[in-house]
């Protein structure tokens, strides 16, 4: 079972410039998250999708970030403008069914963001 | 509200020494509790899971962690370690109680095996 793809791996970008992130779940995966991982600490989540709407995007910057998952399979991140402080790697990671909080996330490699 | 502390943010161990990593939770509602591994540029792995039924979870590569609600602790622990577990470990909780579903992890520690 192929997992959760993301690309690209790694982008360096000047800050105001905008930049997207794209991801691929696992198939069949209803649920879909973002997370930033800032070095040093743990992924926080940005956003959670259920099939393509939104359920969750309260740590959302939206003044900056957006996201969305058309057709409920793949999904963009994309940041615009960006600030030095985004510099982090972003997670994509998917999991089956959303309502079971027990419910395992899959994560896939992560893209990592340097603004200079 | 939840959170994760991980006490120490870098542990060193011999191979073939216990390995001992620290998570202490807290949460308004009974949580969920996860262990997740990352390696050098690779996304988060699940190594075990704690959902309400035993409280010592036994999961992948050896690692198993025990649930102490009266401690509110979820240490996770390994008899023996190999230089293959060197990586970054994070506990992460999760709760089923509104906005409280995300899941929240811990600022994670760095595992170093020595020859």
């Amino acid at each position: 079972e192929a997992g959760v793809a993301q690309s690209p791996r790694y982008k360096i970008i000047e800050k105001r410039q905008s930049v997207a992130f794209w991801c691929n779940p696992i198939s069949g995966h209803a649920t879909l998250y973002w997370y930033q991982q800032i070095l040093g600490q743990g992924p926080k989540l940005l956003i959670q999708f259920q099939n393509n709407g939104v359920v969750d995007d309260s740590q959302l910057p939206k003044d900056r970030f957006s996201a969305e998952r058309l057709k409920g399979v793949d999904s963009t991140l994309k940041i615009q403008p960006a600030k030095l402080e985004d510099s982090a790697v972003y997670l994509c990671a998917s999991s089956l069914i959303r309502d079971r909080v027990q419910e395992t996330q899959y994560f896939g490699p992560g893209t990592r963001l340097l603004v200079l | 509200a939840q959170s994760v502390t991980q006490l120490g943010s870098h542990v060193s161990v011999s191979e073939g020494a216990l390995v001992l990593l620290r998570c202490n939770y807290s949460s308004s509602v009974p949580p969920y509790l996860f262990w997740y591994v990352q390696y050098p540029n690779q996304g988060l792995q699940l190594l075990l899971k704690y959902t309400s039924a035993a409280t010592l979870v036994k999961g992948i590569n050896g690692f198993e962690a025990e649930f102490k609600k009266s401690e509110t602790s979820f240490h996770l622990t390994k008899p023996s370690a190999h230089m293959s577990d060197a990586a970054e470990y994070f506990c992460a909780v999760r709760a089923f109680s509104g906005s409280a579903r995300q899941l929240t992890f811990g600022s994670g520690t760095q595992l170093t095996v020595l020859p």
